[in-house]
């Protein structure tokens, strides 16, 4: 079946501009992530979306970012006021969501360059 | 705060060789860890899940131990081969449950 897609798969903007990205999860899939990847670090969380509750947006590094979901399909990162220091590659990941149900199916990522 | 380390940044073996990954983490007590494999360009992609009440854990030619009084594990590949050379992660729950919390990977290169 269908992986986990997001668009666009590069985003180069001006610092300063706004940014959205998308995330089509798998279907049937209740929990979505969002991580960061800076170049050569590790994947930093940013936001959790389960079903109906009220994601953890514990991880967004500033109130530049925010993030929705439409039920448990679609989801956006925007980024407002881009800084070079948001370039990154915005890997996306669903689960589905059942209990003992841990793997995370991750989407090719989006690398935003600031420029 | 939870802390989760993978000893080598890049680990580089011979064919056929057994190559040997660590992660050790500080500070908590995970119920699981996972592995994952990602290439150049791709999202990680999901290998393997050790409980804390599991020593060791296998698939193929791929092997994980957990050691809850070390607080490590190790991610053992036999017979590699050049197809193996990707970056391998190791991540466990935040407290929460909410999200995983990744290493900075180790990048396996193997050569013929």
């Amino acid at each position: 079946g269908a992986g986990v897609s997001q668009s666009p798969s590069n985003k180069v903007t001006e610092k300063g501009k706004d940014v959205e990205l998308r995330c089509d999860p798998i279907s049937g899939h209740t929990a979505l992530y969002w991580y960061r990847q800076r170049l050569g670090q590790g994947l930093e969380f940013l936001i959790y979306f389960q079903g109906n509750s009220a994601p953890d947006k514990s991880g967004l590094p500033s109130d530049r970012f925010s993030a929705e979901r439409t039920g448990e399909s679609v989801s956006t990162l925007t980024i407002q006021r881009t800084q070079q220091e948001d370039s990154a590659v915005y890997l996306c990941a669903s689960r589905r969501g059942q209990k003992d149900s841990y793997e995370q199916y991750f989407g090719p990522g989006t690398r935003l360059t600031v420029t | 705060s939870q802390k989760i380390e993978q000893n080598s940044e890049a680990l580089n073996i011979q064919e056929g060789k057994t190559a040997t990954l660590t992660c050790n983490y500080t500070n908590y007590s995970p119920a699981y860890l996972q592995w994952y494999r990602q290439d150049p360009g791709r999202g990680p992609v999901f290998l393997l899940l050790i409980r804390e009440n599991e020593k060791e854990k296998r698939k193929e030619r791929l092997k994980v131990t957990f050691d809850t009084t070390l607080k490590q594990s190790l991610f053992h590949i036999t017979a590699s081969q050049p197809a193996d050379s990707a970056t391998y992660l190791c991540a466990f729950p935040n407290q929460a449950g909410t999200a995983l919390i990744f290493g900075k990977g180790t990048t396996l290169s193997v050569s013929s």
